[in-house]
């Protein structure tokens, strides 16, 4: 079975630049969550969508990220514009549903470089 | 307050040796849900193991297994025969209650195996 797919898996781009992340997740799973990791803050939750319908987006930094979920296949995490500070590792994870026990399943994460 | 305490920045462990990496969290939610990740030098995270704080047995997943103590709300995983590919960073974390609760992530604790 494929896992959560992400692309691309490195991206490095200059400050302004607008930066568009993609996740597939795994067929059937409802529950779609953004995260990012950095060496100071650890892990971040961004965002989280059920039944493609954000639910909580706020651990959103800034007016500069958004996110969207268009069908139960893709979600795409948005910076616009970027800054330095953005760099990190961004995580997609994805989970069957809604229950405390459900296991997330992440991607490979995309590592972002803003020059 | 922080929820999940892992107190091992880091540990060492001879191949072939058990290591046991220590989780303690923190909640007044009778359910709850705790996981394991690895995330190796590659960056991607590995989901290893999960117990339920209604569980009556301690999990276990091949070599890994969750020494789970409820009135001292730790959670301590258990490496068995360690191996050279065992290397790499481990996460404990939590989800509160039923429906959506974040999943909250410890410092986690960086293992290396040596020869």
């Amino acid at each position: 079975d494929a896992g959560v797919i992400q692309s691309p898996r490195h991206e490095v781009t200059e400050m302004g630049q607008e930066v568009t992340l993609r996740c597939k997740p795994i067929s059937g799973h409802n529950s779609l969550f953004w995260y990012r990791q950095t060496m100071m803050r650890g892990l971040e939750l961004l965002i989280y969508f059920n039944n493609n319908v954000p639910i909580d987006d706020s651990g959103m930094p800034e007016d500069r990220f958004s996110a969207k979920m268009p069908n139960a296949s893709f979600s795409t995490l948005k910076i616009q514009p970027s800054e330095p500070r953005d760099s990190a590792v961004y995580f997609c994870a994805t989970e069957v549903g809604q229950s405390g026990t459900d296991t997330q399943y992440f991607g490979p994460g995309t590592r972002l470089t803003v020059l | 307050a922080q929820k999940i305490t892992q107190t091992q920045p880091g540990m060492f462990v001879q191949e072939k040796e058990a290591v046991t990496l220590d989780c303690t969290y923190d909640t007044s939610d009778p359910s709850y849900g705790l996981f394991w990740y690895k995330q190796p030098s590659s960056g991607e995270m590995i989901f290893l193991i999960y117990q339920g704080s209604y569980d009556q047995q301690n999990a276990t997943e091949g070599r890994y297994s969750l020494n789970f103590q409820k009135a001292r709300k730790s959670a301590n995983l258990v490496i068995s025969a360690s191996q050279l590919g065992d290397s790499a960073m481990y996460f404990c974390a939590m989800r509160e209650g039923n429906g959506f609760q974040k999943l909250v992530f410890g410092t986690g604790t960086r293992l290396l195996v040596s020869p």
